[in-house]
């Protein structure tokens, strides 16, 4: 069975502007987590979503937002990009995202702000 | 979310269990842990988790103490593939990810 898969693989962008990343979860799986890991340190908490609809949401300004869509895909959106983002994103799917619930992360999305 | 102490850093021999420790004196009784793993650059790679019990799977064993404030991941026969960041997590659904220990399997 396929992971769970992120695209793309790498992003070059400048300060102030949007970025899109996209991650499909595991089949069978209905909810995505979003994670941002700076270099040298653990990942970070930004989303949860099951259902398409919003779960929980980590300490990120509001510039971060993200959706799900109908075959439980989705989407991590950044506005007005700082330096600061520059960091691995990664996505991790479960089946319900409860707490008894494994996540399984992907490869992530290398994003450098430049 | 319950704060996971963990060593810095820790070196095994190929072949050897590797014993790694984990704090975590405020866990709340709802909270799993969780352990993974993540190779350089790579994304996380799930180990175990347990609530109470002890817990084995393939990859190692989850040994948590009778009150819960700490528990060690056994991995049996450490190879040199099993060198990574392992990080140990206190969740109820998010993983609020630590330092973590990074461990090195020397030959």
């Amino acid at each position: 069975d396929a992971g769970v898969t992120q695209s793309p693989t790498h992003l070059i962008k400048t300060r102030g502007q949007h970025v899109t990343l996209r991650c499909s979860p595991i089949s069978g799986h209905k909810s995505v987590s979003w994670y941002q890991q700076v270099l040298g340190q653990g990942p970070q908490f930004i989303f949860q979503y099951y259902e398409k609809e919003e779960r929980g949401r980590g300490n990120f300004p509001d510039r971060f937002s993200a959706r799900q869509f109908p075959n439980y895909s989705s989407e991590l959106n950044v506005n007005a990009l700082l330096l600061g983002d520059s960091a691995l994103y990664l996505c991790a799917s479960s089946h319900s995202g409860d707490s008894t619930d494994t996540q399984y992360f992907g490869p992530g999305t290398r994003l450098t702000v430049l | 979310d319950a704060k996971t102490t963990q060593p810095p850093s820790m070196d095994c021999a190929e072949g050897r269990a590797a014993n790694l420790p984990c704090n975590h004196s405020t866990i709340s009784g709802n909270e799993y842990v969780y352990w993974y793993r993540q190779i350089h650059s790579q994304g996380p790679q799930y180990i175990i988790h347990g609530l109470k019990n002890n817990e084995t799977n393939e990859m190692a064993s989850l040994i948590i103490t009778e009150d819960r404030k700490s528990s060690t991941l056994i991995l049996p026969h450490a190879t040199l593939r099993d060198t990574a960041v392992y990080y140990c997590i206190v969740a109820f659904y998010k993983l609020s990810f630590g330092a973590g220990t990074t461990v090195t399997v020397r030959a």
